[in-house]
């Protein structure tokens, strides 16, 4: 079974703090990889998605990379706010099925 | 923007009795339906995937007889909880998918709200 990791499992920052975040697998073949902001009690939101090595989005004050070669993915967040609060989730698609890590939840304090 | 809806977001049953989680794709038709579970600090897991009209495929150690899926029209899709037991208390959520638009070779998934399942 394929294993998608994530780290750090949580963190604190404080408001206006940038940060970081890392999703990493076995380098595979796989169709995409996915980001997501899971807040709580609500449907997570597609943030990114990624198929090229070197792959590189940017949505406001998030952006994240793909280094297929080296199996990992990162997720940058400038100049945190306390509505960035959520669990971020990466996911690796094959074909129609998606593997999921097991999320960074960050909590970003005023 | 693809909205799905779950219901509902919370349930308490007791062991042995079945519960019913809806999700209904609200502005687009969800030609495939994935239902997904979520035990504390794990991953999500796939549990089966269902086609509109045909019958769902399940993952390998998800029993088929207990969770019941129906996907019977292109805006509706439940999972059937049998005879429930506190094992099966976890959170559950549904994603769907749209047909994908000619030409275009990625397309969105979208997740419903998820269901907290509490068999006591």
């Amino acid at each position: 079974i394929l294993n998608v990791e994530q780290s750090p499992q949580s963190l604190h920052v404080q408001e206006g703090d940038s940060t970081n975040f890392t999703c990493s697998f076995p380098s595979s073949n796989f169709y995409a990889l996915h980001w997501y902001r899971w807040e709580t009690a609500k449907s997570p939101e597609a943030l990114f998605v990624m198929t090229l090595n070197g792959d590189e989005k940017k949505k406001g004050r998030i952006s994240a990379t793909l280094n297929t070669k080296e199996g990992y993915s990162y997720l940058y967040i400038k100049g945190s706010q306390p509505e960035d609060s959520a669990t971020y989730l990466c996911a690796l698609r094959y074909g129609q099925n998606f593997v999921f890590g097991p999320g960074t939840r960050l909590s970003a304090l005023p | 923007g693809a909205v799905v809806s779950q219901h509902p977001s919370w349930v308490i049953c007791k062991s042995g009795t079945s519960v019913k989680i809806e999700c209904r794709s609200l502005d687009f038709q969800a030609t495939t339906m994935f239902w997904y579970r979520q035990f504390p600090k794990q991953s999500l897991m796939l549990m089966a995937t269902s086609n509109e009209g045909s019958k769902a495929t399940y993952e390998q150690g998800v029993e088929k007889d207990k969770f019941l899926i129906n996907h019977a029209s292109l805006t509706l899709s439940t999972l059937t909880v049998t005879s429930a037991h506190p094992e099966d208390s976890s959170f559950y959520i549904c994603s769907a998918s749209q047909s994908p638009p000619a030409g275009i070779p990625l397309y969105g998934y979208t997740f419903g709200s998820g269901t907290r399942l509490t068999v006591v």
